[in-house]
Protein backbone atom coordinates (compact mmCIF):
# COMPACT_ATOMS: atom_id res chain seq x y z
CA UNK A 1 0.00 0.00 0.00
CA UNK A 2 1.01 3.80 -0.28
CA UNK A 3 2.45 6.17 2.48
CA UNK A 4 3.59 9.54 2.95
CA UNK A 5 6.23 10.51 5.12
CA UNK A 6 6.01 14.31 6.64
CA UNK A 7 9.71 15.18 7.74
CA UNK A 8 9.33 17.99 10.72
CA UNK A 9 6.05 17.98 13.15
CA UNK A 10 7.14 21.98 13.54
CA UNK A 11 8.03 24.37 11.03
CA UNK A 12 8.94 27.65 11.96
CA UNK A 13 9.40 30.69 9.46
CA UNK A 14 9.84 34.41 9.70
CA UNK A 15 7.10 36.14 7.56
CA UNK A 16 8.76 37.35 4.01
CA UNK A 17 11.10 33.99 4.08
CA UNK A 18 11.08 30.86 2.03
CA UNK A 19 8.24 28.23 3.24
CA UNK A 20 9.28 24.38 2.24
CA UNK A 21 7.59 21.39 4.06
CA UNK A 22 8.61 18.16 3.33
CA UNK A 23 7.04 15.25 2.06
CA UNK A 24 8.83 11.79 1.02
CA UNK A 25 6.21 9.37 -0.29
CA UNK A 26 6.30 5.32 -1.22
CA UNK A 27 3.86 3.56 -3.71
CA UNK A 28 4.37 0.37 -6.31
CA UNK A 29 2.58 2.33 -9.05
CA UNK A 30 2.00 6.11 -9.96
CA UNK A 31 0.95 8.09 -7.37
CA UNK A 32 -0.96 11.03 -6.84
CA UNK A 33 -0.28 13.06 -4.72
CA UNK A 34 -2.08 16.19 -2.83
CA UNK A 35 -0.95 18.95 -0.33
CA UNK A 36 -3.90 20.15 1.87
CA UNK A 37 -4.00 23.07 4.66
CA UNK A 38 -6.10 22.86 7.71
CA UNK A 39 -6.66 26.02 10.01
CA UNK A 40 -7.65 24.95 13.93
CA UNK A 41 -11.07 23.58 13.94
CA UNK A 42 -11.80 23.10 10.62
CA UNK A 43 -12.02 20.50 7.68
CA UNK A 44 -8.76 20.49 5.04
CA UNK A 45 -8.82 22.16 1.93
CA UNK A 46 -6.63 21.12 -1.30
CA UNK A 47 -3.87 23.57 -2.06
CA UNK A 48 -2.21 21.57 -4.90
CA UNK A 49 -2.19 18.16 -6.23
CA UNK A 50 -0.14 15.94 -8.64
CA UNK A 51 -1.80 13.56 -11.41
CA UNK A 52 0.13 13.09 -14.50
CA UNK A 53 2.01 16.00 -16.91
CA UNK A 54 4.10 19.16 -15.18
CA UNK A 55 5.72 17.87 -11.96
CA UNK A 56 5.83 21.28 -11.14
CA UNK A 57 2.19 21.84 -9.89
CA UNK A 58 1.13 25.34 -8.92
CA UNK A 59 -1.49 25.69 -6.10
CA UNK A 60 -3.74 28.32 -4.51
CA UNK A 61 -2.05 30.79 -1.98
CA UNK A 62 1.03 31.10 -4.44
CA UNK A 63 2.21 27.50 -2.79
CA UNK A 64 3.82 25.10 -5.12
CA UNK A 65 5.14 21.89 -5.14
CA UNK A 66 7.08 19.36 -7.25
CA UNK A 67 6.72 16.10 -7.77
CA UNK A 68 11.08 13.86 -8.20
CA UNK A 69 10.00 10.60 -8.73
CA UNK A 70 13.87 9.36 -8.31
CA UNK A 71 13.63 11.03 -4.93
CA UNK A 72 9.96 9.95 -4.61
CA UNK A 73 9.11 13.60 -2.56
CA UNK A 74 6.70 16.11 -3.54
CA UNK A 75 7.67 18.92 -1.12
CA UNK A 76 5.36 21.88 -0.69
CA UNK A 77 7.20 25.55 -1.18
CA UNK A 78 6.04 29.11 -1.23
CA UNK A 79 9.09 32.10 -1.60
CA UNK A 80 7.31 34.52 0.94
CA UNK A 81 5.82 33.62 3.80
CA UNK A 82 2.45 35.35 5.32
CA UNK A 83 1.00 35.66 9.24
CA UNK A 84 -1.74 34.03 6.89
CA UNK A 85 0.03 30.82 6.18
CA UNK A 86 0.19 29.36 10.20
CA UNK A 87 -1.70 26.48 9.62
CA UNK A 88 -1.09 22.23 9.52
CA UNK A 89 -0.28 20.86 6.75
CA UNK A 90 -0.74 17.61 5.18
CA UNK A 91 0.98 15.52 2.49
CA UNK A 92 -1.23 12.96 1.01
CA UNK A 93 -0.88 9.67 -1.47
CA UNK A 94 -3.67 7.90 -3.67
CA UNK A 95 -3.45 6.06 -6.80
CA UNK A 96 -5.76 5.64 -9.78
CA UNK A 97 -9.56 4.66 -9.11
CA UNK A 98 -8.11 3.67 -5.47
CA UNK A 99 -10.59 4.72 -2.70
CA UNK A 100 -7.63 4.25 -0.09
CA UNK A 101 -5.84 8.24 0.46
CA UNK A 102 -3.11 7.70 2.47
CA UNK A 103 -2.02 10.53 4.86
CA UNK A 104 1.01 12.21 6.77
CA UNK A 105 0.88 13.21 10.15
CA UNK A 106 1.32 16.75 8.95
CA UNK A 107 3.38 19.79 9.66
CA UNK A 108 2.37 22.65 11.47
CA UNK A 109 4.21 25.95 10.26
CA UNK A 110 4.34 28.64 12.50
CA UNK A 111 4.98 31.91 10.94
CA UNK A 112 6.70 34.52 13.40
CA UNK A 113 6.57 38.54 12.33
CA UNK B 1 -21.46 23.60 -6.97
CA UNK B 2 -20.81 20.64 -4.34
CA UNK B 3 -21.35 21.16 -0.93
CA UNK B 4 -20.39 18.90 1.95
CA UNK B 5 -22.53 19.79 5.58
CA UNK B 6 -21.56 17.67 8.51
CA UNK B 7 -23.25 17.97 12.40
CA UNK B 8 -23.38 18.46 15.03
CA UNK B 9 -19.89 20.83 14.72
CA UNK B 10 -18.78 20.21 18.70
CA UNK B 11 -20.02 17.49 21.04
CA UNK B 12 -19.51 16.39 24.96
CA UNK B 13 -20.37 13.25 25.80
CA UNK B 14 -20.34 11.05 28.45
CA UNK B 15 -18.42 7.23 27.97
CA UNK B 16 -20.80 4.58 27.18
CA UNK B 17 -22.98 6.51 25.55
CA UNK B 18 -24.41 6.64 21.88
CA UNK B 19 -23.20 8.88 19.49
CA UNK B 20 -23.98 9.73 16.08
CA UNK B 21 -22.51 11.73 13.58
CA UNK B 22 -24.18 13.04 10.34
CA UNK B 23 -22.95 14.30 6.47
CA UNK B 24 -24.75 15.49 3.72
CA UNK B 25 -23.34 15.71 0.38
CA UNK B 26 -24.95 17.97 -2.47
CA UNK B 27 -24.82 18.96 -6.04
CA UNK B 28 -23.88 15.34 -6.60
CA UNK B 29 -24.58 11.80 -7.09
CA UNK B 30 -22.89 8.38 -6.45
CA UNK B 31 -19.64 9.92 -4.50
CA UNK B 32 -17.34 7.50 -2.56
CA UNK B 33 -17.98 8.66 0.98
CA UNK B 34 -15.04 8.58 3.88
CA UNK B 35 -15.01 9.10 7.75
CA UNK B 36 -11.54 10.31 8.93
CA UNK B 37 -10.62 10.44 12.52
CA UNK B 38 -7.95 13.30 13.83
CA UNK B 39 -6.71 12.47 17.15
CA UNK B 40 -4.48 15.59 19.02
CA UNK B 41 -1.55 15.89 17.41
CA UNK B 42 -1.90 13.07 14.79
CA UNK B 43 -2.36 12.63 11.27
CA UNK B 44 -5.91 11.59 9.83
CA UNK B 45 -6.70 7.98 10.41
CA UNK B 46 -9.42 6.89 8.27
CA UNK B 47 -12.35 4.53 9.67
CA UNK B 48 -14.73 3.80 7.00
CA UNK B 49 -15.48 4.62 3.13
CA UNK B 50 -18.56 3.80 0.98
CA UNK B 51 -18.65 3.35 -2.52
CA UNK B 52 -22.43 2.88 -2.40
CA UNK B 53 -25.41 2.80 -0.31
CA UNK B 54 -25.56 0.16 1.94
CA UNK B 55 -21.59 -0.38 0.85
CA UNK B 56 -19.30 -0.03 3.96
CA UNK B 57 -15.97 -0.75 4.32
CA UNK B 58 -14.14 -0.45 7.46
CA UNK B 59 -10.27 0.02 7.94
CA UNK B 60 -9.91 -0.55 11.79
CA UNK B 61 -12.05 -2.57 14.42
CA UNK B 62 -13.30 -0.31 17.15
CA UNK B 63 -16.59 0.54 18.77
CA UNK B 64 -17.71 2.38 15.56
CA UNK B 65 -20.01 2.01 12.65
CA UNK B 66 -20.67 3.60 9.71
CA UNK B 67 -24.11 3.32 7.86
CA UNK B 68 -25.18 4.89 4.50
CA UNK B 69 -29.36 5.18 4.56
CA UNK B 70 -28.92 7.37 1.20
CA UNK B 71 -26.90 8.00 -1.73
CA UNK B 72 -25.64 11.06 -0.16
CA UNK B 73 -26.14 10.51 3.41
CA UNK B 74 -23.19 9.15 5.88
CA UNK B 75 -23.41 8.61 9.21
CA UNK B 76 -21.20 7.32 12.24
CA UNK B 77 -22.22 5.87 15.02
CA UNK B 78 -21.36 4.35 18.16
CA UNK B 79 -23.31 2.02 20.39
CA UNK B 80 -20.91 3.02 23.61
CA UNK B 81 -19.09 6.01 23.52
CA UNK B 82 -15.21 5.19 25.30
CA UNK B 83 -12.83 8.13 26.29
CA UNK B 84 -10.37 7.04 23.19
CA UNK B 85 -13.02 8.00 20.93
CA UNK B 86 -12.69 11.58 21.51
CA UNK B 87 -10.79 13.37 18.57
CA UNK B 88 -11.88 15.48 15.49
CA UNK B 89 -13.74 13.24 12.77
CA UNK B 90 -13.80 14.60 9.61
CA UNK B 91 -16.16 13.70 6.44
CA UNK B 92 -15.10 13.69 2.99
CA UNK B 93 -16.15 13.03 -0.47
CA UNK B 94 -14.79 12.41 -3.76
CA UNK B 95 -15.71 11.24 -7.22
CA UNK B 96 -15.79 7.96 -8.74
CA UNK B 97 -12.91 6.82 -10.49
CA UNK B 98 -10.96 10.40 -11.41
CA UNK B 99 -7.78 11.69 -9.14
CA UNK B 100 -9.28 10.72 -5.81
CA UNK B 101 -9.35 14.59 -4.65
CA UNK B 102 -10.89 14.51 -1.20
CA UNK B 103 -13.18 17.57 -0.49
CA UNK B 104 -13.61 17.40 3.42
CA UNK B 105 -16.68 18.94 5.83
CA UNK B 106 -15.80 20.88 8.39
CA UNK B 107 -15.54 18.39 10.98
CA UNK B 108 -17.25 17.16 14.13
CA UNK B 109 -15.06 17.39 17.66
CA UNK B 110 -16.43 14.99 19.77
CA UNK B 111 -15.36 14.95 23.38
CA UNK B 112 -15.85 12.07 25.70
CA UNK B 113 -15.77 12.47 29.21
Amino acid sequence: AQSVTQLGSHVSVSEGALVLLRCNYSSSVPPYLFWYVQYPNQGLQLLLKYTTGATLVKGINGFEAEFKKSETSFHLTKPSAHMSDAAEYFCAVTTYNNNDMRFGAGTRLTVKP
Amino acid sequence: SQTIHQWPATLVQPVGSPLSLECTVEGTSNPNLYWYRQAAGRGLQLLFYSVGIGQISSEVPQNLSASRPQDRQFILSSKKLLLSDSGFYLCAWSVVGVTGELFFGEGSRLTVL
